[in-house]
């Protein structure tokens, strides 16, 4: 039983290319991120969404677009892929006032060629 | 700018040894610190620390925040292969109601038989 679960794990794809992954969580809880983890294994967050809303938008590429269709969903979508995009790419959830410990997605491993 | 640092980056030991992991913080408006542990993919919860001072236990685990000197310390004694992992430590500021989990590099710990 996933708590969260993001699909592809793995995707390998041409530069200039678009690309999105999905996130799914069935916790319940109001808020999600996304983290990218580049190859130093250094994690950082990119977005967070909270009841569909989104919170943090750190500084990244606005190649990167988040969408949440609903609070159990946060998809990213990248547009015109290049080879610095190649990470792995966490989605996260939590309750929002609860409790600060996020769950994490078991990730997808993104090469761009 | 929000920054976290451990120390050592990584650390090789026998099973059996006690290792003690270093995490540092410089946040603006400090409200708890994370450790995780990454095996092959995702993050795993450890603990959360929000008090200073008080020692929190899980099985061969232990950890203490330190408000005074900004730091936190996670033990883990008689190391067995499995604890080989990277171990994260994150703090969580509070910044206008929004959860942000900043992020150390990590620190890679080997255990050998």
């Amino acid at each position: 039983d996933t708590a969260v679960s993001q699909t592809p794990k793995y995707l390998v794809t041409q530069m200039g290319n678009d690309k999105s992954i999905k996130c799914e969580q069935n916790l319940g809880h109001d808020t999600m991120y996304w983290y990218k983890q580049d190859s130093k294994k250094f994690l950082k967050i990119m977005f967070s969404y909270n009841n569909k809303e989104l919170i943090i938008n750190e500084t990244v590429p606005n190649r990167f677009s988040p969408k949440s269709p609903d609070k159990a969903h946060l998809n990213l979508h990248i547009n015109s892929l290049e080879l610095g995009d190649s990470a792995v790419y966490f989605c996260a959830s939590s309750h929002y006032v609860r409790t600060s410990e996020a769950f994490f997605g078991q990730g997808t491993r993104l090469t761009v060629v | 700018e929000d920054k976290v640092v451990q120390s050592p980056l990584s650390l090789v030991v026998h099973e059996g040894d006690t290792v003690t992991l270093n995490c540092s913080y410089e946040v603006t408006n400090f409200r708890s610190l994370l450790w995780y542990k990454q095996e092959k993919k995702a993050p795993t919860f450890l603990f959360m620390l929000t008090s200073s001072g008080i020692e929190k236990k899980s099985g061969r685990l232990s950890s203490i925040l330190d408000k005074k000197e900004l730091s936190s310390i996670l033990n883990i004694t008689a190391t067995q292969t499995g604890d080989s992992a990277i171990y994260l430590c994150a703090a969580l500021p509070t910044q206008g109601g929004s959860e942000k989990l900043v992020f150390g590099k990590g620190m890679k710990l080997t255990v050998n038989p």
